[in-house]
């Protein structure tokens, strides 16, 4: 399984943009890019994917970098909700298991 | 309704005990997973159920047992756990894509968890 590697936490202000890198050196061609993240007591939550392409929704961006062997995932306007543990995931092989990495806790200061 | 409900939230059992999680969607869909946490630990997939049938065992210890006795529920029977198994227990599920169950364009939908302590 490829493997994402992210910082282990980052901090922002609250009302600041927030960008949260992933680093997936061996992903392969079908792998997708998925980003879940895990408020303190609760299931991981879906935030955005994609293959190639950067995708907008209306909690993120995500850019991906032309070789696919990083990515960025952007909160536009840190609120003190958002306040939690992002993990980058890939999504592979013959059923797409997702797997999950260490993640990144984001503190966001008020 | 974009819920999966697990029950019990929270769940102590002595080490000769057997005991059940449940968990339940109304999504209609297919694929339903088991996941373990530990604490400050990424999740761990366990089990995979795709239309009912086991689909991934991740070499998972016989202690833990699975079943999907129909499309919306997914139980795990726990029997002569270890200390070592406490963790934070999550139940998920998703559409079954061309024939594949996983995150390819696909969401998948974790309920809250429950807490399982082996005393």
């Amino acid at each position: 399984d490829a493997k994402t590697t992210q910082p282990n936490s980052m901090e922002s202000n609250e009302e600041e943009p927030v960008h949260l890198p992933c680093n997936h050196s061996t992903i392969s061609g079908t792998d997708y890019i998925h980003w879940y993240r895990q408020l303190p007591s609760q299931g991981p939550e879906y935030v955005i994917h994609g293959l190639t392409s950067n995708v907008n929704n209306r909690m993120a961006s995500l850019a991906i970098a032309e070789d696919r062997k990083s990515s960025t995932l952007i909160l536009h306007r840190a609120t003190l909700r958002d306040a939690a543990v992002y993990y980058c995931t890939l999504s592979g092989g013959s059923n797409y298991k997702l797997t999950f990495g260490k993640g990144t806790l984001l503190t966001v200061n008020p | 309704d974009t819920e999966v409900t697990q029950t019990p939230k929270h769940l102590v059992m002595g080490m000769t005990n057997k005991k059940s999680l449940k968990c339940e969607q109304h999504m209609g869909h297919r694929a339903m997973y088991w996941y373990k946490q530990k604490a400050k630990k990424p999740p761990e997939l366990m089990f995979v159920y795709s239309y009912e049938k086991l689909s991934i065992n991740e070499s998972v210890p016989s202690r833990f047992s699975p079943e999907c006795p129909n499309s919306s529920l997914l139980n795990l029977h726990l029997h002569a756990l270890q200390p070592e198994d406490s963790a934070l227990y999550l139940c998920a599920s998703s559409q079954v894509i061309r024939g594949m169950w996983g995150a390819s364009g696909n969401t998948i939908y974790f309920g809250e968890g429950s807490w399982l302590t082996v005393v």
